[in-house]
């Protein structure tokens, strides 16, 4: 067990529909971070949150979007989803700083019909 | 340049046997190399990791060798059980940057 829960764990979303994950970060992390896996891919960066703010950003639409909250909780938001969202969001804490472990959740199985 | 190449994409092992999974990085800025373990449905378990100062790392069955001039690093799985039956992805992040970027998996299955 990380520390790390992710909600809800599935759900299924209609071709452009929005939807929020939500994420509460292991105890003492201040970072988090969020990531897409596709069937039988590894993990990809979407974006990072330290402070309340965007920290980083991947190869990922602006209708990706997010937030963290002062208790280093976070949400991910994803605007007119297509068909290809269809994956396991990931999120992860960490402490700031790269080069140190992030801890991932359990995740959220989006499917977009 | 900020690709993880991970090898074989599968691999089978006799139970008993050593199940080896390597992976290469090109960015040279990278001074974090995790290894992930990830079973069916679940996310992704930190299993061990390495940075560039040491060319090996031993918990239990599990060994990372790490070969700073070539920018190759493996796993090595010790006796391998088919409990150990899982995808293993292999990671690099730098400690200026803020992402960690993960190969595309190794799917192992230890046969009984």
């Amino acid at each position: 067990e990380t520390g790390v829960t992710q909600s809800p764990t599935h759900l299924i979303k209609t071709r452009g529909q929005q939807v929020t994950l939500r994420c509460s970060s292991q105890s003492g992390h201040n970072t988090v971070s969020w990531y897409q896996q596709a069937l039988g891919q590894g993990p990809q960066f979407i974006f990072q949150y330290y402070r309340e703010e965007e920290n980083g950003r991947g190869n990922f639409p602006p209708r990706f979007s997010g937030l963290q909250f002062p208790n280093y909780s976070s949400e991910l938001n994803v605007n007119a989803l297509e068909l290809d969202d269809s994956a396991l969001y990931l999120c992860a804490s960490s402490l700031q700083g790269g080069g140190n472990t992030i801890y991932f959740g359990e995740g959220s199985w989006l499917t977009v019909v | 340049q900020q690709q993880v190449k991970q090898s074989p994409q599968s691999l089978i092992v006799q139970k008993g046997g050593i199940s080896i999974i390597n992976c290469a990085y090109e960015n040279t800025a990278f001074d974090y190399f995790p290894w992930y373990q990830q079973f069916p449905g679940k996310g992704p378990a930190l299993l061990i990791a390495i940075r560039p100062d040491v060319s090996e790392k031993k918990e239990g069955r599990f060994t990372i060798s790490f070969n700073k001039s070539a920018k190759q690093f493996s796993l090595h799985i010790m006796d391998s059980q088919p409990g150990d039956s899982a995808t293993y992805f292999c990671a690099a992040s730098d400690t200026g940057g803020f992402k960690t970027i993960f190969g595309a998996g190794t799917r192992l299955f230890v046969k009984a």
